[in-house]
C-alpha cells in the first residue's frame, strides 16, 4: 500500500497563477484533509471531507477550493496564488473522524513569487 | 481560546542520552491528546494516543504522560538514537484537533 501520496513535491508559482494539488489515499479513509504548514506554528486546518461527494471549511480557507469527487482522492486548488499562500501542504486522510488517527502524505512544497 | 503550547522549541542532546518534551493546554473539553513525529521533509506519524483516564502509554523508547488535572503531557525519549532527530507535535483533541507547534528535538553523535 502507498498510503498517501501527493503531487507534486515543489512547485514555484508568480502571483495570480492557478494550481491544483493532488491528494490520493489506497485506505479506504472516508475523511481527508488538507493543512498547511508554516515556520514556528502548528498546523492549520484548510479545508476538509467526511466521504465522496463532501466538502467543508476549516480554519483557514480562504483563498482555496477543494472537491473530492472519488473516495480516494481529494484536489486543493488555488484559484489566484498570493505569496502569503507560500507555504508546505499536507494531505491526511482518517478512517473515522478528525479524533481518529491521521495518515499523512509527505507534503508538498509550494512558493509564489 | 483553546490552545496548546509546547517547550523547548528546540533541544539539542547527545546520542545515547535521554530527554522531555513538554506540552501544555487549554482545550476543553478533552477528548484525547496525541504524540506525532515529523522527520524533516515528511508528515507526522502518530507515536502515541492518551484518553482522559490514562496517565502513561509506551512506544518502544517513547513514553507519553498526562495530567488531566494540571492539563500538562509530557513524552520521554530514551537512551536517544540519531533517528530520533525530528519535530514532535502534541494534538489535543475536543471535537477538532488544536495542534502545537511543536519541538525540533536535533540528536548529535
Amino acid at each position: 500500500n502507498a498510503g498517501v501520496t501527493q503531487t507534486p513535491k515543489f512547485r514555484v508559482l508568480k502571483t495570480g497563477q492557478s494550481m491544483t494539488l493532488l491528494c490520493a489515499q489506497d485506505m479506504n479513509h472516508e475523511y481527508m484533509y488538507w493543512y498547511r504548514q508554516d515556520p514556528g506554528m502548528g498546523l492549520r486546518l484548510i479545508h476538509y471531507s467526511v466521504g465522496e461527494g463532501t466538502t467543508a471549511k476549516g480554519e483557514v480557507p480562504d483563498g482555496y477550493n477543494v472537491s473530492r469527487l472519488k473516495k480516494q482522492n481529494f484536489l486543493l486548488g488555488l484559484e489566484s496564488a498570493a505569496p502569503s499562500q507560500t507555504s508546505v501542504y499536507f494531505c491526511a486522510s482518517s478512517y473515522t473522524g478528525s479524533t481518529d488517527t491521521q495518515y499523512f502524505g509527505p507534503g508538498t512544497r509550494l512558493t509564489v513569487l | 481560546k483553546n490552545q496548546v503550547e509546547q517547550s523547548p522549541q528546540s533541544l539539542i542532546i547527545l546520542e545515547g542520552k535521554n530527554c522531555t518534551l513538554q506540552c501544555n493546554y487549554t482545550v476543553s473539553p478533552f477528548s484525547n491528546l496525541r504524540w506525532y513525529k515529523q522527520d524533516t521533509g515528511r508528515g507526522p506519524v502518530s507515536l502515541t494516543i492518551m484518553t482522559f483516564s490514562e496517565n502513561t502509554k509506551s512506544n518502544g523508547r517513547y513514553t507519553a504522560t498526562l495530567d488531566a488535572d494540571t492539563k500538562q503531557s509530557s513524552l520521554h525519549i530514551t537512551a536517544s538514537q540519531l533517528s530520533d532527530s525530528a519535530s514532535y507535535i502534541c494534538v489535543v483533541s475536543d471535537y477538532q484537533l488544536i495542534w502545537g507547534a511543536g519541538t525540533k528535538l536535533i540528536i548529535k553523535p
